[in-house]
C-alpha cells in the first residue's frame, strides 16, 4: 500500500531557529514529491521535486529529494511567526494519484 | 476563475440526509481531485478525474460516496445517507494536466453531520 510518513508530527521553535522537516515514502511508480503549507484552509504549493540531489529554494525555504533512500527534507531558516502552519508532504505516482502524509505542525514562538 | 472555488463553505446536515458538494476548478485545468481532511490529519485521497472520467476512485470509502464531472469542468461530490463519521473538511484541487503540474486547492467545504 502506498504510504507517506512525516516527522516530527509537531514542532515548537523560537523565532530565528532553523528547522528541518522530514518526509519518507513508499509508493509504486513514483513520479514527483510535493510540499505544501496549510495555515487555515487551502494548502498552498511550495515545491515540486522530481530529481534526486537538486535543491529547490524559495527565500528561506529549501527542499531536496533523495530517490534512492526515498525521502525528502524541507528546511526553513531564520523562522518567523508567519511560518507557523502545517507542512504537508505528498507524492504523485505515475498514474497521477497524489497521496498526502499526516503533516508536520510547526509553531514558531516569538 | 482565479482559483478553485468550493461551495458551500459550510454545510450542516442531519444524519441520514443526502448532500452535494461542488467544486469549480481553475479554468483550463483538466485534472481534478477530491480529498477529505479530518482535524489533525493530512488530506485523504478520495477520487481523481482526468477530463470527464474518474481515473482513480480507489479512495471513496464506500458506495454512499459518488462524484461526477459531466463536462470536464465543475465536479460534484455526492454523499448519501450521511453518517456522523462523514464530518470533515472536503477539499478539492485541480491541476493543469495531472502529470507534471502541482495541485491547486480550494478552501474546502466543512461538512458537519449531526
Amino acid at each position: 500500500e502506498d504510504k507517506v510518513v512525516q516527522s516530527p508530527l509537531s514542532l515548537v521553535v523560537h523565532e530565528g531557529d532553523t528547522v528541518t522537516l522530514n518526509c519518507s515514502y513508499e509508493v509504486t511508480n513514483f513520479r514527483s514529491l510535493l510540499w505544501y503549507k496549510q495555515e487555515k484552509k487551502a494548502p498552498t504549493f511550495l515545491f515540486m521535486l522530481t530529481s534526486s540531489g537538486i535543491e529547490k529554494k524559495s527565500g528561506r525555504l529549501s527542499s531536496i529529494l533523495d530517490k534512492k533512500e526515498l525521502f525528502s527534507i524541507l528546511n526553513i531558516t531564520a523562522t518567523q511567526t508567519g511560518d507557523s502552519a502545517v507542512y504537508l508532504c505528498a507524492v504523485k505516482t505515475s498514474y497521477d494519484k497524489v497521496i498526502f502524509g499526516p503533516g508536520t505542525s510547526l509553531s514558531v514562538i516569538p | 476563475g482565479a482559483g478553485v472555488s468550493q461551495t458551500p463553505s459550510n454545510k450542516v446536515t442531519e444524519k441520514g440526509k443526502y448532500v452535494e458538494l461542488r467544486c469549480d476548478p481553475i479554468s483550463g485545468h483538466t485534472a481534478l481531485y477530491w480529498y477529505r481532511q479530518s482535524l489533525g490529519q493530512g488530506p485523504e485521497f478520495l477520487i481523481y478525474f482526468q477530463g470527464t472520467g474518474a481515473a482513480d476512485d480507489s479512495g471513496l470509502p464506500n458506495d454512499r460516496f459518488f462524484a461526477v464531472r459531466p463536462e470536464g469542468s465543475v465536479s460534484t461530490l455526492k454523499i448519501q445517507r450521511t453518517e456522523r463519521g462523514d464530518s470533515a473538511v472536503y477539499l478539492c484541487a485541480s491541476s493543469l494536466d495531472g502529470s507534471g503540474s502541482p495541485l491547486h486547492f480550494g478552501n474546502g467545504t466543512r461538512l458537519t453531520v449531526t
